[in-house]
């Protein structure tokens, strides 16, 4: 799987967008950005995933760049509740064996304040 | 509802003890995870399964075990508790069918050894 790098924490004000980022220079052509985040003391819980399209669901947006080496996760109006760890993964949407791995690594933290 | 369960929420062990954690899932997934977390270092995989009886080691395999006897029920064994295996485990779940790409997570289990 493709290594991601994001930045280890951001603070967002309740009520406005929050942008996270998140570079992904080595993704091959199979290979979707998902998004996930963790809420303190609680499992990780899938938000998003795309190839090269921008994604757009109930929970936030998705906006994948033309290269598809990086990506950003918008929440659009971001509240308290928001405040957890944020995930970004990279690997290929279907296949199984070793193909199945999922790796995390170390997230961002978004604090969200009043 | 789909649901990922964890045996245990809260675990105290000796050192040198056997401790099994337990997951069981209940959305016919191929595929299950176990992970740890730690302060600092995210959530690394120790190993995971692609099918019953299917095994492969992750980023940090080495004092741990795993059985998939069963579709739905993934073990992780410690087959010698030292104060270092302390930690948050996570399991997770994922179907490999066309179409359906989210991993659901357990709450986790928090592991002491004393």
């Amino acid at each position: 799987d493709a290594k991601t790098t994001q930045p280890t924490s951001m603070d967002c004000a309740e009520g406005r967008a929050a942008n996270l980022p998140c570079n992904h220079s080595t993704i091959s052509g199979n290979e979707y950005v998902y998004w996930y985040r963790q809420i303190h003391s609680q499992g990780p819980q899938y938000i998003i995933h795309g190839l090269k399209n921008n994604e757009t669901n109930e929970m936030a947006s998705l906006i994948i760049t033309e290269d598809r080496k990086s990506s950003t996760l918008i929440l659009p109006h971001a509240t308290l509740r928001d405040t957890a760890v944020y995930y970004c993964i990279v690997r290929s949407l279907f296949g199984g064996g070793t193909a199945s791995k999922l790796t995390f690594g170390t997230g961002t933290r978004l604090q969200v304040t009043l | 509802d789909v649901k990922v369960t964890q045996s245990s929420r809260y675990l105290v062990k000796r050192t040198g003890e056997k401790v099994f954690l337990e997951c069981v899932q209940d959305m016919d997934h191929e595929n299950m995870f176990w992970y740890r977390q730690d302060p600092g270092l995210g959530l690394r995989l120790i190993y995971f399964s692609y099918d019953v009886k299917m095994k492969e080691k992750g980023d940090i395999p080495e004092g741990y075990s795993v059985s998939r006897e069963k579709k739905e029920r993934f073990s992780l064994i410690l087959e010698s508790a030292s104060t270092n295996q302390t930690s948050m485990y996570l399991c997770a779940s994922r179907t490999r069918r066309r179409g359906n790409t989210e991993a659901f997570f357990g709450q986790g289990t928090r592991l002491t050894v004393v």
